[in-house]
């Protein structure tokens, strides 16, 4: 089945105490993404990448870091969480931009 | 700036009634447009999208929408809703310019249905 997936689906951390949310493809997708979505302010992106090494900041990107290794996997870092930094976070992956994006089922992290 | 605006945060609407949510964007030209669907606890579905071609575009579970480039405009109908499509929905468009492929949504519409 062509999916993304996500992981952890729930996460609840500690400030500044560093994780990382794994994501991947099962498309070949050159396009990936991570957004953040939060009440009355919709999705908004905070990285994005076009190929493997190819990674640029979204509208949101303070406080994140991202890789691209491979084609599959496009994991969101954050090295020092803050509280201002929970919210529901999801991956997503397209082959162009005829086509879309195909969302995982996000991460809700709260950070305490 | 490029944005997308849907004026509509909630509806609600009696179950078997028609449904139009309403979506309009600022772009300089014609961006590539579509409708997500988000239901409670779930990630983001593809409902349908538009780039070119006939401006009324059928999607699944029954939803069409209408390009209208004079109102800048995308807006999703349904002409008879199902409990069921209780979601929040999304508008969201890309460039149709330059390499990235960069989705900017709108706030979303959240969707309620009586019985």
């Amino acid at each position: 089945e062509a999916q993304v997936t996500q992981n952890p689906r729930y996460l609840i951390t500690v400030t500044g105490k560093k994780l990382t949310v794994t994501c991947s493809q099962n498309m070949n997708h050159e396009y990936m993404s991570w957004y953040r979505q939060d009440p009355g302010l919709g999705l908004r992106q905070i990285y994005y990448s076009m190929n493997v090494e190819v990674t640029d900041k979204g509208d949101v990107p303070e406080g994140y870091k991202v890789s691209r290794k491979e084609k599959r996997n496009f994991p969101l870092i954050l090295e020092s969480p803050s509280p201002n930094q929970t919210s529901l976070y999801f991956c997503a992956s397209s082959q162009g931009k005829e086509d879309g994006y195909t969302f995982g089922s996000g991460t809700r992290l709260t950070v305490v | 700036a490029q944005s997308v605006t849907q004026p509509d945060i909630h509806i609600t609407v009696s179950e078997g009634a028609s449904l139009e949510l309403r979506c309009n964007y600022s772009y300089g030209a014609t961006p590539y447009l579509f409708w997500y669907v988000q239901s409670p606890g779930q990630g983001l579905q593809l409902l349908l999208k538009y780039f070119s071609g006939d401006t009324l575009v059928q999607g699944i579970k029954g939803f069409e929408a209408e390009f209208k480039r004079s109102q800048s405009s995308f807006n999703l109908r349904k002409p008879s809703v199902h409990w069921s499509d209780a979601a929040e929905y999304f508008c969201a468009v890309v460039s149709p310019s330059g390499a990235t492929n960069k989705l900017i949504f709108g706030t979303g519409t959240l969707l309620a249905v009586q019985p």
